[in-house]
């Protein structure tokens, strides 16, 4: 079985601009959840989607936002990029929805470096 | 909002000692995973914990969830090179819409 894959793996970006980040979960799974990853703060829920519903929401600004697909597949955005965006985003599926007693399963993340 | 602090943030072992970390929640937690990432990796899910006072072993890791059920602990029997890494746990404080808080996890070096 397939894990989960997130696309791409590395990104350089300039402050202001937006990037699109890609999960594609492993099969069967229908819940996709997006944490941030820094050095400071660990790892930071961002939101969580299941079937192709938001289900729950961390405490980030407007400018993070996602969606998901009929196919599971799931995307985050980020708006107006600032040099604090700059961390490793890791989308995690899973088979159920939130911390309902299903282990996350988690992609080798993207890293997002914003100069 | 709800956080669940995690200690040590750092532990330095010689190969062959024990290591400990532990996870602290000031409120009831629904049930607690614990996840290994190693250096340069994405976490991996280890176990999952949902009953009072339970306690599970992996091999050399036994994992133990608090009768209160507001605080859990990893322990690594005489520590190999390959246990380097950092430790999460992730708890959920019950409701299906809630979601996995992570900790700020122990990062464990192994000197060999």
């Amino acid at each position: 079985k397939a894990g989960v894959t997130q696309t791409p793996r590395y990104l350089i970006k300039t402050r202001g601009q937006q990037v699109t980040l890609s999960c594609s979960p492993i099969s069967g799974h229908r819940s996709v959840s997006w944490y941030q990853q820094t050095p400071g703060q660990g790892l930071q829920f961002l939101f969580e989607y299941f079937s192709e519903t938001q289900r729950n929401k961390g405490n980030f600004p407007g400018r993070f936002s996602g969606r998901q697909f009929s196919n599971s597949r799931s995307e985050m955005n980020v708006s107006t990029l600032e040099l604090g965006d700059s961390a490793l985003y890791l989308c995690a599926s899973s088979l159920r929805t939130g911390g309902a007693n299903s282990p996350l399963h988690f992609g080798n993340g993207t890293r997002l470096t914003v100069t | 909002g709800q956080q669940v602090m995690q200690i040590p943030q750092y532990q330095h072992v010689q190969e062959g000692e024990d290591f400990t970390t532990y996870c602290n929640s000031s409120t009831t937690l629904s049930n607690i995973q614990w996840y290994k990432q190693r250096p340069g990796g994405h976490p991996v899910f280890l176990i999952q914990l949902v009953k009072s006072g339970e306690v599970k072993k992996q091999k050399r890791l036994t994992f133990q969830f608090g009768e209160a059920k507001k605080n859990s602990s990893l322990h690594i029997t005489a520590t190999q090179t390959t246990d380097v890494g950092t430790y999460f746990c992730a708890v959920s404080y019950g409701g299906s819409q809630g979601n996995l808080i992570f900790g700020k996890g122990t990062k464990l070096s192994v000197k060999p």
